[in-house]
Formats: structure tokens, C-alpha cells, sequence
């Protein structure tokens, strides 16, 4: 099963309101990371959280972390019609050894709709 | 370059015949990575490299699938006996080698097998 799994599946919000995605995960991870991706194809980088921290902001982005329930969740406040996207959270479970070898596990996304 | 370039960006191919796709990517990034999104689903891990280390290649789907990454930068996905199920879009990223760097998505792959 899915490392990361997102809650909702989709979502549909107005433009101005706030959109809140969670994320959960099973193993002990070393960061968190959430993407964003539009129209199938590439993804974007939005945010990092390492294991240590419990909150991160980035402009309009607030990412929380607790470890404790192994779950995330990233709120898009004042929304806006370009928020439209598909967001997935990425954990990475770091088997450091020597160097680094790890690969990030993805979710199956949230689907964010914000209509004008 | 500036960003991870993949090619083709689409392609349409017949079923039983062989593929490959390319990638390039962010110069300096000593990790590789290729992943496949069917419609609508996550991203699936298929193979990592990093470096001179063996490759992971834990997520290939079977042995039709192969990659190697020549010279430490530009990868090739090989799909061998292409199969309507391997329709999806493959994704190459890159990163610089530590834990906790971002990972850089090109633009994918979208391959279809008719």
C-alpha cells in the first residue's frame, strides 16, 4: 500500500477560501515533502518539513507535521482560481548509508479545484 | 541545462514493440530518478540512481523494464515488448545527492500502447 496516502481524494473550494489537505504515512521518515502537479504532468516543489519540525510556512502555504500520528497536512489560504491542481505529499524514508540512497514515495494525490 | 529535460514528450507506440526514453537532467545532480503515473494514480517508483552506487531498481514492474545511466548524467527507460498496461506517464527527477534535497521533475513521458 501507499506510503503517503492524501485525504480528500478531491476537493472543490471557492476562490478566497481555505483549502486544507492531509497526509498520512506508516514508517518513520527523515522529511516530508508536498508537490504540486497541473494537468498530468510535471511536478513542482512547494515544501519541505524535516522530522523535527511541527510547522513550515511558504507565502500562502502552511505545512504541518506530527510525527506522533505520522500524518501531515498543507492549508492554501486566500485560494485562488490558479490553485487548481493536483497536490501529492512525498515522504522519504532515508536509509543514509554512507551517502545517501532513499527515494521518495508519493501519494495518490488530492485534487484541488478553486472556482472563480 | 536549466531544468530536467525528458524526450520524447509523447509517444504512441504499437503493442510487442520496444521503447526508450530519455532523460537529461539538472547538471551536477548525482541522483536520478524515474517514476510512472497511470491516469488519475500516484506516482509509482521505478528505478534510483545515485552516483556510482548500484542502482535501486526495486520498483521495475518486470523484467520488460530496464534503465542505466551513462557517464553519471543521462538516463534511458527501455520498455521492452511494450504491453497496453504500460501506458502512463514516465517521470524523470533529479537531486543533488543528500537526503532532504528538493527532487526536480521534468515534464514526462506520455507514452501510449495501442
Amino acid at each position: 500500500s501507499q506510503q503517503g496516502e492524501e485525504d480528500p481524494q478531491a476537493l472543490s473550494i471557492q476562490e478566497g477560501e481555505n483549502a486544507t489537505m492531509n497526509c498520512s504515512y506508516k514508517t518513520s521518515i527523515n522529511n516530508l515533502q508536498w508537490y504540486r502537479q497541473n494537468s498530468g504532468r510535471g511536478l513542482v516543489h512547494l515544501i519541505l518539513i524535516r522530522s523535527n519540525e511541527r510547522e513550515k510556512h511558504s507565502g500562502r502555504l502552511r505545512v504541518t507535521l506530527d510525527t506522533s500520528k505520522k500524518s501531515s497536512s498543507l492549508l492554501i489560504t486566500a485560494s485562488r482560481a490558479a490553485d487548481t491542481a493536483s497536490y501529492f505529499c512525498a515522504t522519504d524514508e532515508g536509509r543514509n548509508s554512507g551517502g545517501s540512497n532513499y527515494k521518495l514515495t508519493f501519494g495518490k494525490g488530492t485534487l484541488l479545484t478553486v472556482n472563480p | 541545462g536549466a531544468g530536467v529535460s525528458q524526450s520524447p514528450s509523447n509517444k504512441v507506440t504499437e503493442k510487442g514493440k520496444d521503447v526508450e526514453l530519455r532523460c537529461d537532467p539538472i547538471s551536477g545532480h548525482t541522483a536520478l530518478y524515474w517514476y510512472r503515473q497511470s491516469l488519475g494514480q500516484g506516482l509509482e517508483f521505478l528505478i534510483y540512481f545515485q552516483g556510482n552506487s548500484a542502482p535501486d531498481k526495486s520498483g521495475l514492474p518486470s523484467d520488460r523494464f530496464s534503465a542505466e545511466r551513462t557517464g553519471g548524467s543521462v538516463s534511458t527507460l527501455t520498455i521492452q515488448r511494450t504491453q497496453q498496461e504500460d501506458s502512463a506517464v514516465y517521470l524523470c527527477a533529479s537531486s543533488l545527492v543528500s537526503s532532504g534535497n528538493t527532487i526536480y521533475f521534468g515534464e514526462g513521458s506520455w507514452l501510449t500502447v495501442v
